[in-house]
């Protein structure tokens, strides 16, 4: 089962920082924080992963909090492409995927 | 950038038929995948696969259910005799293999639709 949890969804204006949370209070110490997305019904798309460090990449930044019990992924300019459903997911080597947060980007 | 390339991308078939869907995974990758989502519902783990052999399974993946890496380039998912519950997107995923393989992303598919008439 997937040990996350996210809000079912959120608005952002395009733009603005989409900024996502996610609780993983049972994290285990050797296991990362993933964040993907999913548009339609496309292939689930990488976004960024970290262990406790914070993380940025072209698309995207991830803050996990110094207890690694919760993340934040943090789209700096959203646009309306960013409309998607993301997942957090905390994995070793599978992922089990939870309902994740339909992100709506609103012109 | 390299891709996982799944085909079909939509299959038809009559229940009690066997399946077999196809995938290519990205050429330096040596862990695979295979996961499944019924419409509207969560992307579900299905089976990983290295060295050859299954590392694990989902409770989803009974005896209906086998893998095979037929030759150097290939993944395949077979499914025996089809039930309509079958029915789902089926999504391949792959990931390298280095030191350090745990913190290695897996890059997906953009899947199969698997329809069960």
């Amino acid at each position: 089962d997937a040990k996350t949890t996210q809000p079912p969804s959120m608005d952002c204006a395009e733009g603005r920082a989409a900024n996502l949370p996610c609780n993983h209070s049972t994290i285990s110490g050797n296991e990362y924080v993933y964040w993907y997305r999913q548009i339609h019904s496309q292939g689930p798309q990488y976004i960024i992963h970290g262990l406790k460090n914070n993380e940025t990449n072209e698309m995207a930044s991830l803050i996990i909090t110094e207890d690694r019990k919760s993340s934040t992924l943090i789209l700096p300019h959203a646009t309306l492409r960013d409309t998607a459903v993301y997942y957090c997911i905390v994995s070793g080597n599978q992922f089990y995927f939870g309902t994740g947060t339909s992100l709506t980007v609103i012109p | 950038e390299p891709e996982v390339t799944q085909t079909p991308s939509h299959q038809v078939t009559q229940m009690g038929q066997e399946v077999i869907l196809r995938c290519v995974p990205i050429s330096n990758h040596l862990y695979f995948y295979w996961y499944r989502q019924i419409l509207g519902q969560k992307v579900e783990f299905l089976v990983s696969f290295y060295n050859n052999e299954i590392s694990e399974k989902s409770e989803i993946f009974d005896d209906q259910f086998s893998v095979e890496r037929p030759d150097g380039s290939n993944f395949t998912l077979k499914i025996r005799s089809t039930k309509l519950e079958d029915s789902a997107m089926y999504f391949c995923a792959s990931k390298v293999s280095t030191g350090g393989f745990v913190n290695q992303p897996q890059h997906f598919g953009d899947g199969t639709r698997l329809s069960i008439l």
